[in-house]
């Protein structure tokens, strides 16, 4: 079955930038999204098809994919950035989540 | 705007089947495109996608979970429901449902993208022994 893997932690400063990895087998062939999700809340999406935001997200979030490895990039990280986040893909028509990275804001 | 939000036991016992509804609001489960997902998260874990479903009945079910996997639709109510049968302590966790929109589709090996792009709040499910 085909994997993701992500690294469990990052840590920032404020006005920093954080790069969070998700690497996989040819994903750079694939679509990924990636999914902020803040302690007790749901899910929320900030990246889809790999590098584009849904209204309502700030530009400070960006992504890439490429190779083995796509990447999700946090500029000028703010305080309420922090949060847990998960790439995910489809393969075979089975959606695939990393297992996610936690980004500490210190 | 579309809202989802599950219902159902929050206490199941182990062996037996749990049954969650997702009630959606402000749009219709009848559109073409979309599917409509149930995932889970077990305490302090990540996302597990647990299948999904299209109104006109298509599912598509985790192969780790699809022996004990039933999700279904209500157009008339305007929900999708998720069965898992015999259920363990592993299966404790949050339950969200989701709306799955196209994101793209790759010519190379006809594979459709999706992406969750509203989620309910969650349900959490504990299973008692």
């Amino acid at each position: 079955s085909y994997e993701l893997t992500q690294p469990p932690s990052v840590s920032v400063s404020p006005g920093q930038t954080a790069n969070i990895t998700c690497s996989g087998g040819k994903l750079g062939d694939k679509y990924v999204c990636w999914y902020q999700q803040k302690a007790g809340q749901s899910p929320t999406l900030v990246i889809y098809h790999n590098g584009n935001r849904p209204s309502g997200i700030p530009e400070r979030f960006s992504g890439s994919n490429s190779g083995n490895t796509a990447t999700l990039t946090i500029s000028e990280t703010q305080p309420m950035d922090e949060a847990d986040y998960f790439c995910q893909t489809w393969d075979s028509s089975i959606a695939v989540f990393g297992g996610g990275t936690k980004v500490t804001v210190l | 705007q579309l809202q989802l939000q599950e219902s159902g036991p929050g206490l199941v016992k182990s062996s037996e089947t749990l049954s969650l509804t997702c009630t959606v609001s402000g749009g219709s489960i009848t559109s073409y495109t979309n599917y409509w997902g149930w995932f889970r998260q077990p305490p302090g874990k990540g996302l597990e996608w647990i299948g999904s479903v299209h109104y006109g009945g298509s599912t598509y079910y985790n192969p780790s979970l699809t022996s004990r996997v039933i999700i279904s639709v209500d157009t008339s109510k305007n929900q999708f429901s998720l069965r898992l049968s015999s259920v363990t302590a592993a299966d404790a966790a949050v339950y969200y449902c989701a709306r799955l929109v196209v994101d793209g589709f790759a010519l190379s090996t006809w594979v459709v993208y999706y992406n969750m792009d509203v989620w309910g709040k969650g349900t959490t499910v504990t299973v008692s022994s």
